[in-house]
């Protein structure tokens, strides 16, 4: 199964703009990008998905390498409550057996 | 909000006994998924199930055993806890098709003593 990599933490000041890189050199065609965040004490929430274009929605961005072995989530200004662990998935287009986390991005922003 | 229930929500048991957390939906997806999450290692996949009665391992599951003999019902049973097993359980479902986002449960606290 294809695997993803991140950082383990980054901080960010508040109301700045942060960019959270995650790595999929193995991804293949059909395998969706998802973000995930969790905030302390609560379950995963979906943040956005994309295949191959730029994404944005109301909660963030994600910006796709050409080659697709890279994203970037974009928060465009960073809150308190955006203190979270980020988390960069692939989702196969079919199939969704096997749906496995790393550890992360353990993200702080500061005031 | 994808309907999803676990219970129980917090649980506190002794080496050697069994545990069952059970997960329900409402929605009628194929997948379910339970996940553990410990300090320092993210979410770890136990167990995922693609229909009734179809069920397969993930990357952690030794110590465990799931059952789903109902859709909406997806169980994780800890035959004889140990107290590595202590951690927090995470069920999760997602859509059959397309790019179908997971759903994540409020989580299931168990303690093993």
């Amino acid at each position: 199964d294809a695997k993803t990599t991140q950082p383990n933490s980054m901080e960010s000041n508040e109301e700045e703009p942060v960019h959270l890189p995650c790595n999929h050199s193995t991804i293949s065609g059909t395998d969706y990008i998802h973000w995930y965040r969790q905030l302390p004490s609560q379950g995963p929430e979906y943040v956005i998905h994309g295949l191959t274009s730029n994404v944005n929605n109301r909660m963030a961005s994600l910006a796709i390498a050409e080659d697709r072995k890279s994203s970037t989530l974009i928060l465009h200004r960073a809150t308190l409550r955006d203190a979270a662990v980020y988390y960069c998935i692939l989702r196969p287009t079919g199939s969704a057996r096997q749906l496995t986390f790393g550890s992360g991005t353990q993200l702080t922003v500061l005031p | 909000d994808a309907g999803i229930t676990q219970s129980p929500r917090h649980k506190v048991t002794e080496t050697g006994t069994p545990v069952t957390l059970r997960c329900h939906q409402t929605e009628n997806h194929r997948y379910m998924y339970w996940y553990r999450q410990d300090p320092g290692h993210g979410l770890r996949l136990i167990h995922y199930s693609y229909g009734v009665k179809d069920t397969d391992k993930g990357e952690v599951s030794d110590g465990y055993s799931v059952s789903r003999s109902k859709t909406e019902d997806f169980l994780l049973t800890l035959e004889s806890a140990t107290s590595s097993q202590t951690s927090v359980y995470f069920c999760a479902i997602t859509l059959d098709r397309g790019p179908g986002e997971l759903f994540f449960g409020e989580g299931s606290r168990l303690t093993v003593l």
